[in-house]
């Protein structure tokens, strides 16, 4: 499986956007970005996935650089809620190669 | 609600004991998943179900560890003579089909956290 690079760890101040990076310079033509993140004491849920256009939804924004080797999940306006352990994750889309691999992600501090 | 549930939510065990877990998925997902998670890191993945038959056991750490889903809905996660390096959170996931022919979304559960003494 193609392997993701997140920082270990970032903060951001309540109610200001947040980008929170990855890199995935192995990626190949068939892999989509996904998103899932981990609420304390709870399991990970989904955030976002995308391909190669830029996606939105109510919780997010994932913006995929041109090259696809990198992309950034955006949240608008961070709340306390936010703060979570954020996974990128590579999924092929081939038949059979089900399996999410989740690396150690970002851990999202929000100061009030 | 009528999301992923897994029982129990904790179990504390002695070193050497048999321990079962349990996952009743969503209803109608065919697709099921194991993963583990130890303390500071992300989920690691043990097994998958596509319908009662596994897919992918490629993740299982060792043959004390074996799962089942006999009628294509609840699992049980098995783990025999248990080891202190079992303690975890074993968290259980479905997809209302292979990820593969979807969005990839999977709904997890909370997770059983076992320990093991």
């Amino acid at each position: 499986d193609a392997k993701t690079t997140q920082p270990n760890s970032m903060e951001s101040n309540e109610e200001e956007p947040v980008h929170l990076p990855c890199n995935h310079s192995t990626i190949s033509g068939t892999d989509y970005i996904h998103w899932y993140r981990q609420l304390p004491s709870q399991g990970p849920e989904y955030v976002i996935h995308g391909l190669t256009s830029n996606v939105n939804n109510r919780m997010a924004s994932l913006a995929i650089a041109e090259d696809r080797k990198s992309s950034t999940l955006i949240l608008h306006r961070a709340t306390l809620r936010d703060a979570a352990v954020y996974y990128c994750i590579l999924r092929g889309r081939n038949f059979g190669n089900e399996k999410l691999t989740f690396g150690t992600g970002t851990r999202l501090t929000i100061i009030p | 609600g009528a999301g992923v549930s897994q029982t129990p939510s904790n179990k504390v065990t002695e070193k050497g004991k048999y321990v079962e877990l349990r996952c009743d998925p969503i209803s109608g997902h065919t697709a099921l998943y194991w993963y583990r998670q130890s303390l500071g890191q992300g989920p690691e993945f043990l097994i998958y179900f596509q319908g009662t038959g596994a897919a992918d056991d490629s993740g299982l750490p060792n043959d004390r560890f074996f799962a089942v889903r006999p009628e294509g809905s609840v699992s049980t996660l098995k783990i025999q003579r248990t080891e202190r390096g079992d303690s975890a959170v074993y968290l259980c996931a479905s997809s209302l089909t292979a990820t593969s022919l979807n969005t990839g979304e999977l709904f997890f559960g909370e997770g059983s956290r076992l320990t093991v003494l």
